[in-house]
């Protein structure tokens, strides 16, 4: 079984500021890594997802995120926050079946992110 | 990517009524899931529906509460049946494309 810890329920930061969103997940098998945001009163959107090859993966809106397998981590990066940011960021993995492919999502509790001006 | 759509949008319902939820997708998969957001939580899968074969539901959910139907490669319906204000959630579905799942926007339930 696959589980997932974000270990912060929510980061309030500054516009224009770094941020870093952690996740370490924890599975017995080789797993394929997400990151989703959630807007306010909207459904989930990838920002970015790990498959395979380089560890540095870069998503949409400026977020990356990099995949380190001996520390079980996938933590969310962005140099440079803007308020239109805040959301909440959701990370998931989802095992590599031994066929190839994948099928249910591990979700993670999930970090709110306020950015203020 | 995949364009997802579902209906309703958002209602709200008696408590004992059923709702029936519909996702529809632009393109052909196998597989289809759904899952509840309750209020302040993460994402909980109810279930996976493949096309051509009975649903398989998550520990938790059984198909009396929670019927599904997948009757071709584009479409789902949940059910929510004999509702309780402990149904008031975000249900999601979601597919399978490319070892990547793309969520439909939600449907808002509120059960009073």
């Amino acid at each position: 079984a696959q589980s997932v810890t974000q270990l912060d329920s929510q980061v309030p930061v500054f516009e224009e500021a770094p941020v870093e969103l952690r996740c370490n997940y924890s599975s017995s098998v080789s797993v394929y890594l997400f990151w989703y945001v959630q807007y306010p009163n909207q459904g989930l959107q990838l920002l970015l997802k790990y498959l395979s090859g380089s560890t540095l993966v870069k998503g949409i809106n400026g977020f990356e995120a990099e995949f380190n397998k001996s520390q079980t981590s996938f933590h969310l990066r962005k140099p440079s926050v803007h308020i239109s940011d805040t959301a909440e960021y959701f990370c998931a993995v989802s095992p590599l079946l031994t066929q190839g492919g994948s099928e249910k999502l591990v979700f993670g509790k999930g970090t709110k992110l306020t950015v203020n001006p | 990517s995949a364009v997802i759509s579902q209906k309703p949008s958002r209602d709200i319902c008696q408590r004992g009524t059923s709702l029936t939820i519909q996702c529809q997708v632009d393109s052909q998969v196998t597989m289809m899931f759904w899952y509840r957001q309750q209020p302040g939580q993460s994402l909980t899968l109810i279930a996976t529906a493949n096309q051509g074969s009975e649903a398989t539901y998550e520990s938790g959910f059984v198909i009396d509460k929670f019927p599904i139907s997948r009757p071709n490669l584009t479409f789902s319906t949940l059910t929510v049946s004999n509702m309780s204000p402990e149904d008031s959630s975000i249900y999601l579905c979601s597919l399978l494309l490319g070892g990547t799942q793309y969520f439909g926007p939600g449907t808002r339930l509120l059960v009073l």
